[in-house]
């Protein structure tokens, strides 16, 4: 298997752009999770999704903060408009059954400047 | 409240020595427990995960599980340089803390470094 794919790996944009972060999970796996990680406030869950469907996005910081996933194969996670303080690395992982274990996928590193 | 809590380290140990990582938590309805391993500009990646009280080995790692405590170990025995890294601690929350059931919880982690 090719485990969690995640696109772009490296993102650069200006403030105020939006940014589209992209995440293919493994296949037969029926949660998703993303999570955004800085080195301030390490591994934070942003949202995840059970059958495709959004169970808990207490942890999305804003509005500007959007996800969904259409189909059991693809997730996006997107930021409009962009700030700064949004630079981080954003991960994916999936799992096939809540409580079991999670895979990560590459990650993302995003820098707004 | 942080409801899961590392030690930051960072914790040095000698190639060979065995490493012991902590982790304490606050929700007493969590029910998995995993730990991962994360390198430098990597992804985490798992190598432990304890679902009951007791230990669980694999190969040179040893996961130990307290809910009494509210507490779970990892244990490196033999450790070699290879290990250093910077492990996670992780948890679900459980079904019975309102609202979201299975939030997959990260510590901030501990840096691990094995001196050759």
């Amino acid at each position: 298997d090719a485990g969690v794919i995640q696109s772009p790996r490296h993102e650069v944009t200006e403030m105020g752009q939006e940014v589209t972060l992209r995440c293919k999970p493994i296949s037969g796996h029926n949660s998703l999770f993303w999570y955004r990680q800085t080195m301030m406030r390490g591994l934070e869950l942003l949202i995840y999704f059970n059958n495709n469907v959004p169970i808990d996005d207490s942890g999305m910081p804003e509005d500007r903060f959007s996800a969904k996933m259409p189909n059991a194969s693809f997730s996006t996670l997107k930021i409009q408009p962009s700030e700064p303080r949004d630079s981080a690395v954003y991960f994916c992982a999936s799992t096939w059954g809540l409580g079991l274990e999670a895979f990560f996928g590459q990650g993302t590193r995003l820098t707004v400047v | 409240q942080k409801e899961v809590e590392q030690n930051s380290g960072p914790l040095s140990v000698p190639e060979g020595a065995i490493a012991s990582l902590n982790c304490t938590y606050s929700d007493r309805g969590s029910q998995s427990f995993f730990w991962y391993r994360q390198y430098s500009g990597k992804s985490p990646e798992l190598i432990m995960s304890i679902y009951s009280n007791g230990d669980k080995e694999d190969g040179r790692f040893t996961a130990q599980l307290n809910k009494a405590s509210q507490y779970v170990s990892l244990l490196i025995r033999d450790s070699q340089p290879s290990d250093s890294a910077t492990y996670l601690c992780a948890m679900n929350i459980g079904p019975n803390s309102g609202g979201s059931n299975y939030k997959l919880t990260f510590g901030k982690g501990t840096l691990l470094t094995v001196n050759p």
